[in-house]
Formats: structure tokens, sequence, C-alpha cells
């Protein structure tokens, strides 16, 4: 079974540093794309950062220069470290694979609580 | 900065079709952005429903379906069922490595 459990959210105060963790079972992370996406309280989806098979990384620009995201092969784990946190990162982070750019985001981890409050 | 929309609301009478569209404030969306959908419920992470345009995911009823519809993509639902109440996503690959949702449509099905 293809499978995704985030971990590591939490309360963090804003300028502080938070690592989640993507655990995957049944497919190799670093054979596709992977991503994260979050969803602040009441609000809609956003895409945060995508790895490529490849190792190439990207981001959305609410997240450049403070969000790194990175896998571990052998741990089959996707991970976002977050840097310099800000109340409007307060949002239920989703790692989600991609397999390629035209497949979309399938599936879904079931998501974990990232709360920047002081 | 492009703004992927959606529309906000929509209502669909039980047994009844709806189109939710997912379009580019600026410019007009074609098979080369993939959009794909999702659908989610309160509490719940989002399920896929529909990729590459109009390719169903594994184990979605055939009546969803998605496709290209003047300068949007577009979500179908054909004889719409009270479980269809939901939140529904587009999401479009706007090149360089970037993904870009929109906003989100909330179905009620009454």
């Amino acid at each position: 079974e293809v499978r995704l459990v985030e971990s590591g959210g939490g309360l963090i105060q804003p300028g502080g540093s938070l690592r989640l963790s993507c655990a995957a079972s049944g497919f190799t992370v670093t054979s596709n794309y992977m991503s994260w996406v979050r969803q602040a309280p009441g609000k809609g989806l956003e895409w945060v950062s995508v790895i490529y098979s490849g190792g190439s990384t990207y981001y959305a620009d609410s997240v450049k220069g403070r969000f790194t995201i990175s896998r571990d092969t052998s741990k089959n784990t996707l991970y976002l470290q977050m840097n310099s946190l800000r109340a409007e990162d307060t949002a239920v982070y989703y790692c989600a694979r991609l397999e390629t750019k035209r497949t979309g985001f399938d599936p879904w981890g079931l998501g974990t609580l990232v709360t920047v409050s002081s | 900065q492009t703004v992927v929309t959606q529309e906000p609301s929509f209502s669909v009478s039980p047994g009844g079709t709806v189109t939710l569209t997912c379009g580019l404030s600026s410019g007009s969306v074609s098979t080369t952005y993939y959009p794909s959908w999702y659908q989610q419920t309160p509490g719940q992470a989002p399920r896929t429903l529909i990729y590459s345009t109009n390719t169903r995911s594994s184990g979605v009823p055939d009546r969803f379906s998605g496709s290209i519809l003047g300068n949007k993509a577009a979500l179908t639902i054909t004889g719409a069922q009270a479980d269809d109440d939901s939140d529904y996503y587009c999401v479009l690959y706007m090149g360089g490595g970037s993904w870009v949702f929109g906003g989100g449509t909330k179905l009620t099905v009454l």
C-alpha cells in the first residue's frame, strides 16, 4: 500500500525553527517528485515546495530562503526544514507524491499542524 | 503574480450536473498546465479526483470528469450525490518547478 505519514508539527514561537518529516511506504521517495502543500486554518491549499527525482528543488515565493526540502534515501523519508517562522506559516502541512509534473498530487498524507505563536 | 481562479461557491440538486471551472487571472488554461482536481471534506486530507486535465484517479467514479472548456479547466460532476458536498480545488503547473492552487469551490448539494 502506498502511504505517507507526516510528523514533527507543533507550537513554535515566531522566529523559531521546525523540521517536518514525511515517512513513505509502498514506493521509493527518490524515484518520484515529492511535494509539501499547506493549508492555513479555514483557508485553501497552498503549494509550498517540491523536490524532483533528480534532486532539483523549488519553492513558493512565500517560503523561499526560509524553508528547505530534502530527502533521506535510507529512511525513505521527505523533510521540510522551516526557519524564521512567522505567524502566517501556521497551517496543516501535507506531503504528497507527484510521480511527475503530469500526474497530480497523489497520495497525500494526513498532515501535521504547525502553529506559530508567542 | 498569476492567480488561479475558481468559483467561491456553487450549489447543485441531488442527481443534477454541475461544472466547476479553473481559470487564470491572465491568459488561458491549456493541457500544458496539467490541471488536476481534488476533493476535500472538513478535517480530512485532499483526495485526488482528476489529473493531467481528464484522467481519473484510481477508484474515482466516472461521474467525475475533467476537460478544457474555452479558456479554463473544468470539473464536471454528473448525477451529484449527497456525499459530493465538499470543497474542490484545482492546481496548475506554472512551469519552472512551480504549482499554484486555486482558492477552492465550496459545493453544496441540496
